[in-house]
């Protein structure tokens, strides 16, 4: 079937703009994670739903970052007055339970550099 | 807080080498711990993971064992091959994921 996609894979944006970066999960699938990914790094956790439901947006570096999922599927992270260090791969990983020790499937990630 | 360790990198190997990727984890109570690869232009996907202590996760002849006493879940195989080319990353859940840094392997014919 038919993995995590995201939207766009590639994004280039000018300081200040604001861009929506899309995730579709696995059909079906009750959680939703957004991470950033900087050049040579791990994964750091943004920001989780489970279906509908924002339950932890503890990793939001700021303001500027707001993330929603209005109907339990489909994600959007929206970056505000985007800065340069907001550059980084904005990875989405979807898991078929509500438990945080079940198997996450990645998306390919979108590629974000702020000029 | 919680966080994972991992042996940096890059580490390059022959075919037919042993493999060693350290990770130890800081966490209190009980997390689950994984590792995740990536292939080159490919996303993340998971290799295997360990629940509990003394579990040991295998997949693709890589493994690793969940050791509380040492807090750490180094990967290990007995002999890569080219296609092994990745970067491997370590991670805890318990209420959130943490990943390691990422250590990148290249195997050479």
């Amino acid at each position: 079937g038919a993995g995590v996609s995201q939207s766009p894979r590639y994004k280039v944006a000018k300081r200040g703009q604001d861009v929506a970066l899309r995730c579709d999960p696995i059909s079906g699938h009750v959680s939703l994670f957004w991470y950033q990914q900087a050049l040579g790094q791990g994964p750091e956790f943004l920001t989780y739903f489970q279906n509908e439901a924002q339950l932890d947006k503890s990793g939001l570096p700021s303001d500027r970052f707001f993330a929603e999922r209005p109907e339990g599927s489909v994600s959007t992270l929206k970056i505000q007055r985007t800065q340069q260090e907001d550059s980084a791969v904005y990875l989405c990983a979807s898991s078929p339970k509500r438990v945080l020790i079940e198997t996450q499937y990645f998306g390919p990630g979108t590629r974000l550099l702020v000029l | 807080g919680d966080s994972v360790t991992q042996m940096e990198g890059p580490v390059t190997l022959s075919e037919e080498a042993f493999l060693t990727i350290n990770c130890t984890y800081t966490a209190t109570g009980y997390p689950s711990l994984f590792w995740y690869v990536q292939y080159p232009g490919e996303g993340l996907q998971l290799l295997l993971k360990a629940t509990k202590a003394d579990d040991k996760g295998s997949n693709k002849g890589f493994e690793a064992t969940y050791r509380k006493e040492t807090t750490s879940f180094h990967l290990e195989k007995g002999s890569v091959q080219v296609s092994d080319s990745a970067v491997y990353f370590c991670a805890l859940s318990r209420n959130q994921f943490y990943f390691g840094t990422g250590t990148s392997l290249t195997v050479i014919p």
